[in-house]
């Protein structure tokens, strides 16, 4: 199975300070179909996952765009811009690439 | 919109068995693939199960192979995690969610509880 690794566990951050998420895959997460299927969720305390990004650097609809993605291979990155409130949560990155699906073990975002 | 809401779970003894529901509206359900997630208090997200669009194509996770049956019908719009065998560590929210082109999953239900406790 693909291990994804999620660094750092905990990340405080200072409102209107960027933030930076990295996640590492045991390998890589190039699809025979050329496609990067790694993929980025937020979790608000108490409510369900939301996805942020998909296949490494596309925004979902109504993502503000202080979140972005970026990466290739087994290195990943996903940055805030300048932290709102509102972003405080756990961050996930998942791949897509290869079954089983897997996840890795979150990043909490909190507010200094 | 996209709306999807499991329900079904509840406390059940080690080695018992529940079914949970998901029923979904907002969008064409038939034409969409899905999955079940699960999360664990406290913990992060796991993968269960995967089912195509006309249920021809199944995965599972290893921790659930053999226990597990996930199924659909796409008459009532509804995805189904037959739940056997179930272990104290099956205890988690149980969330659906639509499996998209992108190979991720872009709409998630609330989630239900599953409790397995003696």
């Amino acid at each position: 199975d693909v291990v994804m690794t999620q660094s750092p566990l905990s990340l405080p951050v200072t409102l209107g300070q960027p933030a930076s998420i990295s996640c590492r895959s045991s390998q890589s997460l190039v699809h025979s179909d050329g496609n990067t299927y790694l993929n980025w969720f937020q979790q608000r305390p108490g409510q369900s996952p939301r996805r942020l990004i998909y296949k490494v650097s596309n925004r979902d609809s109504g993502v503000p765009d202080r979140f972005s993605g970026s990466g290739s291979g087994t290195d990943f990155t996903l940055k805030i811009s300048r932290v709102e409130a509102e972003d405080v949560g756990v961050y996930y990155c998942m791949q897509g690439t290869h079954w089983p699906l897997t996840f890795g073990g979150g990043t909490k975002v909190e507010i200094k | 919109q996209v709306q999807l809401v499991e329900s079904g779970g509840g406390l059940v003894k080690p080695g018992g068995s529940l079914r949970l529901s998901c029923a979904t509206s907002g969008f064409t359900f038939s034409d969409y693939y899905m999955s079940w997630i699960r999360q664990a208090p406290g913990k992060g997200l796991e993968w269960v199960s995967y089912i195509s669009s006309s249920s021809s194509t199944i995965y599972y996770a290893d921790s659930v192979k053999g226990r597990f049956t996930i199924s659909r019908d796409n008459a009532k719009n509804s995805l189904y995690l037959q739940m056997n065998s179930l272990r104290a560590e099956d205890t988690a929210v149980y969330h659906c969610a639509t499996y998209s082109s992108s190979s991720s999953f872009d709409h998630w239900g609330q989630g239900t509880l599953v409790t397995v406790s003696s």
